[in-house]
């Protein structure tokens, strides 16, 4: 059974601070896809990244990067000079690479980047 | 290119009644996803339509069905509410191939309160 495990539940940062948010998974499959979804308190999920298991480059996309170790089965997404517009909810999320795409979620990170 | 809609944005039903909530998917995609999310957890998978058929259905009972229509909208009915069934409602689309899985992109959701 596939599974993800977001342990910090809530992170308070003060703006320009760095953060990392982590994700450990757990799957069977040997190709999978990893994603990082943003959840504003609008409520909508707004898709960051996606990650397939094949692929352990790291990535940087201005201010976030991603640092996917499939030795650790950690995706852990760092927040670089972290600003207010960053506080939301952060997702990890797992999907099997064929067949249908259901999306397992961890139950995510709350993150409060004050003034 | 237009995202993805839900309606209504809140509804507000007793125990035992009956709800119907609607997605637009994203101009292109032909599979549609459901997820239900409890208050402080990460959503969780209902069901999902690829091209008018379920491709793929989570741990959730037979009241809680669906349809695709030749549009790829979709519809979550839930049957006989509980007060369990309180929670936002997720709707995510993508580009549903036979051979990888492809982003999900969400809408708005709908919160549904049940009293």
């Amino acid at each position: 059974a596939q599974k993800v495990t977001q342990a910090q539940t809530e992170i308070s940062v003060v703006e320009k601070e760095d953060v990392t948010l982590d994700c450990v998974y757990e799957t069977r499959d040997t190709t999978y896809y990893l994603f990082w979804y943003k959840q504003p308190p609008s409520g909508e999920l707004v898709f960051l990244i996606r990650r397939n298991s094949f692929d352990e480059q790291n990535e940087i996309s201005g201010r976030y990067s991603w640092n996917f170790q499939k030795s650790t089965s950690s995706f852990n997404f760092t927040i670089t000079a972290s600003q207010v517009v960053d506080s939301a909810v952060y997702f990890c999320a797992l999907s099997e690479a064929l067949g249908f795409q259901k999306l397992v979620f961890g139950t995510g990170t709350r993150l409060l980047v004050s003034p | 290119e237009t995202g993805v809609t839900q309606s209504p944005t809140h509804l507000i039903k007793t125990r035992g009644q009956q709800v119907t909530l609607r997605c637009s998917s994203q101009s292109g995609h032909n599979t549609v996803s459901w997820y239900q999310q409890a208050l402080g957890q990460g959503p969780q998978f209902i069901f999902q339509y690829y091209r008018e058929e379920e491709n793929g259905r989570g741990n959730f009972p037979p009241r809680f069905s669906g349809l695709q229509f030749p549009n790829y909208s979709s519809e979550l009915n839930v049957n006989a509410l509980e007060l369990d069934d309180s929670a936002l409602y997720l709707c995510a689309s993508s580009l549903g191939r036979d051979r990888e899985a492809d982003t999900q992109y969400f809408g708005p959701g709908t919160r549904l309160t049940v009293l």
